[in-house]
């Protein structure tokens, strides 16, 4: 059973750095293009990042980059977002997600 | 690419048929002949849940009322006999270009 949990989420000041992580399972993690999602309160989903087979192929959605970072560690079947700079708008659940599944997601509040 | 979905609500009866069309800008017709269209429901408290893959392909474990047609940039997710667990915000999304974009959702409701 694919499975995709996501933690790492909390509270940060604007300004912060959160690294967020996601434990796969279930599938081959090694063969299979990763993303990070998110979703605003009351928003609709967004991609924000995806990242290749083999972690050299990164991509990133306008809003994210320069900000956030994308990476995946086959070897123990975990894919990470380092969010650095973070805003007020980067409140959001984040998700991570196969095309044909999503986690269950981590809530990032910025807030002063 | 930006993708307009139509309508953005919609109330139905149970039983009765439900339609959502989804026009993209850009077509989703990759040169490898797949077209990267797809269709996600999310319901209250839930993440999204893929419904539709590629046009017309059910995602397993995803009943038969669902369907999936269209070509190019006019695609269409049928509901054949809404039930009261259809109940959510249902998107189009397209993967032809990366990142990849979701249309603005259509609310269904019974």
């Amino acid at each position: 059973q694919v499975q995709l949990v996501e933690s790492g989420g909390g509270l940060v000041q604007p300004g912060g750095s959160l690294r967020l992580s996601c434990a796969a399972s279930g599938f081959d993690f090694r063969t299979s293009p990763m993303y990070w999602a998110r979703q605003a309160p009351g928003k609709g989903p967004e991609w924000l990042a995806c990242i290749s087979e083999d972690g050299y192929k990164p991509f990133y959605g306008d809003s994210v980059k320069g900000r956030f970072t994308i990476s995946r560690d086959n070897s123990k079947n975990t894919l990470y977002l380092q969010m650095n700079s973070l805003g007020l708008e980067d409140t959001a659940i984040y998700y991570c997600a196969r095309i044909t599944r999503w986690g269950r997601g981590t809530l990032v509040t910025v807030s002063s | 690419i930006v993708l307009t979905q139509t309508p953005l609500s919609l109330s139905v009866s149970p039983g009765q048929p439900a339609s959502i069309s989804c026009k993209s800008s850009q077509s989703l017709l990759h040169s490898d002949g797949k077209t990267f269209m797809y269709w996600y429901v999310q319901k209250a408290g839930q993440s999204p849940q893929l419904l539709i893959y590629e046009v017309s392909n059910r995602f397993p474990g995803v009943p038969d009322r669902f369907s999936g047609s269209g070509s190019g940039t006019d695609f269409t997710l049928k509901i054949s006999r809404v039930e009261a667990e259809d109940v959510g915000v249902y998107y189009c999304m397209q993967s032809i270009n990366l990142p990849p974009g979701f249309g603005p959702g259509t609310r269904v409701d019974i």
